[in-house]
């Protein structure tokens, strides 16, 4: 199975911050990665696929990169309905695997 | 609108057994793949099981082989997930979402509410 290793798994910032979240997959997965923002008591939504394609209707601060093994998610300016956890997930093999999450908490 | 509906969670026994369903509408149900992932509590996000628009590819995580069965019905927009043998360790909220990993534009695009399951004596 590829394990996928997110980081940090928590961290405190306040609004305006650049915040930069780093999944790192144990073998090569192209693109196939996507980036979820999870809320408490709400479905997960999407915020990336492809490894750096903006979700239609997600904010332009939201941004990803990478490809093979390294991928990060950039929000640029946090907001205050920011505040959430963050996974990423590989989906070039079966299973399918997410990162463990990155919990974003206000400072 | 894609709408994706589960129900179904309920508190059971341990060696237990459940069966949850999502029900879909607004796209062609038939011929979109769809999954079960879980949350334990405090946990993070854990893929279960797929299954593809027509049932010819069936997938589960090993945490599930042998417990679980993923199926759906296309006449009635429904895929379901029969759940057995249930250790406490199951207890979880159930989302559904749709989409195939092969087709990245729109795999886990939409996601369910979400239904709780809850093992315990």
């Amino acid at each position: 199975d590829i394990q996928m290793t997110q980081s940090p798994s928590a961290m405190s910032a306040s609004v305006g911050d650049r915040v930069t979240i780093t999944c790192r997959a144990s073998q090569g997965i192209h693109n196939y990665l996507a980036w979820f923002q999870h809320k408490p008591g709400k479905a997960p939504k999407r915020l990336i696929y492809s490894a750096s394609n903006l979700e239609s209707g997600v904010p332009s601060r939201f941004s990803g990169s990478g490809f093979g093994t390294e991928f990060t998610l950039t929000i640029s300016s946090l907001q205050p309905e920011d505040f959430a956890t963050y996974y990423c997930l590989q989906h070039n093999n079966y299973p399918v695997t997410f990162g463990q999450g990155t919990r974003l908490e206000t400072k | 609108e894609v709408q994706l509906l589960e129900s179904g969670g309920d508190l059971v026994q341990p060696g237990g057994s459940l069966r949850l369903s999502c029900g879909a509408s607004g796209f062609p149900f038939s011929t979109e793949a769809m999954s079960w992932v879980r949350q334990a509590p405090g946990k993070g996000l854990e893929w279960v099981s797929a299954i593809s628009g027509h049932s010819l590819s069936i997938l589960y995580a090993d945490s599930v082989k042998g417990r679980f069965t993923i199926s759906r019905d296309n006449s009635k927009n429904t895929v379901y997930l029969q759940m057995n043998s249930l250790r406490v360790d199951d207890t979880a909220v159930y989302y559904c979402a749709k989409g195939s990993q092969l087709t990245p534009t729109e795999y886990l695009q939409h996601w369910g509410q979400g239904t709780l399951v809850t093992v315990s004596s």
